[in-house]
């Protein structure tokens, strides 16, 4: 267990929908990252929040949007979904510091299925 | 910005073996490198990292060797065993934590009895 915490585990929705994730860091961590991963690929870097600030964006579609609450969870909306947003989606925290090692842990996910 | 190769893409040895997945990067400036193992269905997890001002580094049956004049790390599993079944993902980052991490494609090890 890393201590992220994500929920749902599972959601299930259609296509037009708009559903919310959300992340708990470990205890005493400042940053979160969320990721996408699809059926068989790789970790595709969606956005970076410190302390409540977005700090980086990566692929992320229009229709999706994130935010840090200062009690520091994080919530990824994903809007007007397509079946194509089908996937697994992390989030990681780190403590977020300004040094190279810097450490990502993971939680568990949560599987988006789009019908 | 990175960019980051990994090969292969699938890898299948036999119990014992040993097993190398090796990973380019772009960006001279990373000094930063993760491996991480994600098994079916669960998380990525973290199962050792290097910097740049290291060469090798080892933890029990896994290292990780960096060439930062080729812009290469591999990641050495000896002795493979079922349990090291899964995807194992390279990462680089340069800078510092406030930069991201950029992901190789992943490799699918498949480690038979």
């Amino acid at each position: 267990d890393s201590g992220v915490t994500q929920t749902p585990k599972h959601l299930i929705t259609a296509t037009g929908q708009r559903v919310t994730l959300r992340c708990s860091p470990r205890s005493g961590d400042l940053s979160v990252y969320w990721y996408q991963q699809s059926l068989d690929q790789g970790l595709q870097f969606l956005i970076h929040y410190y302390n409540g600030e977005e700090r980086a964006k990566g692929n992320i579609l229009e229709r999706f949007s994130a935010q840090q609450f200062p009690d520091l969870h994080s919530e990824l909306n994903l809007s007007s979904l397509e079946l194509g947003d089908s996937a697994l989606y992390f989030c990681a925290s780190s403590v977020g510091v300004r040094t190279p090692t810097d450490t990502q842990y993971f939680g568990p996910g949560t599987r988006l299925t789009v019908l | 910005g990175e960019n980051v190769e990994q090969h292969p893409s699938t890898l299948s040895v036999q119990e014992g073996d040993s097993a190398v997945i090796k990973c380019t990067y772009s960006d001279s400036a990373s000094n930063y490198f993760p491996w991480y193992k994600q098994e079916l269905g669960k998380r990525p997890q973290l199962i050792i990292d290097i910097r740049s001002n290291v060469g090798e580094k080892k933890d029990q049956r896994i290292a990780v060797t960096l060439n930062k004049t080729a812009k290469h790390f591999s990641l050495h599993i000896t002795e493979t065993q079922p349990e090291d079944s899964a995807v194992y993902f390279c990462a680089a980052r340069e800078g510092t934590g406030f930069q991201k991490l950029v992901f190789g494609t992943g490799t699918r090890l498949l480690v038979s009895p």
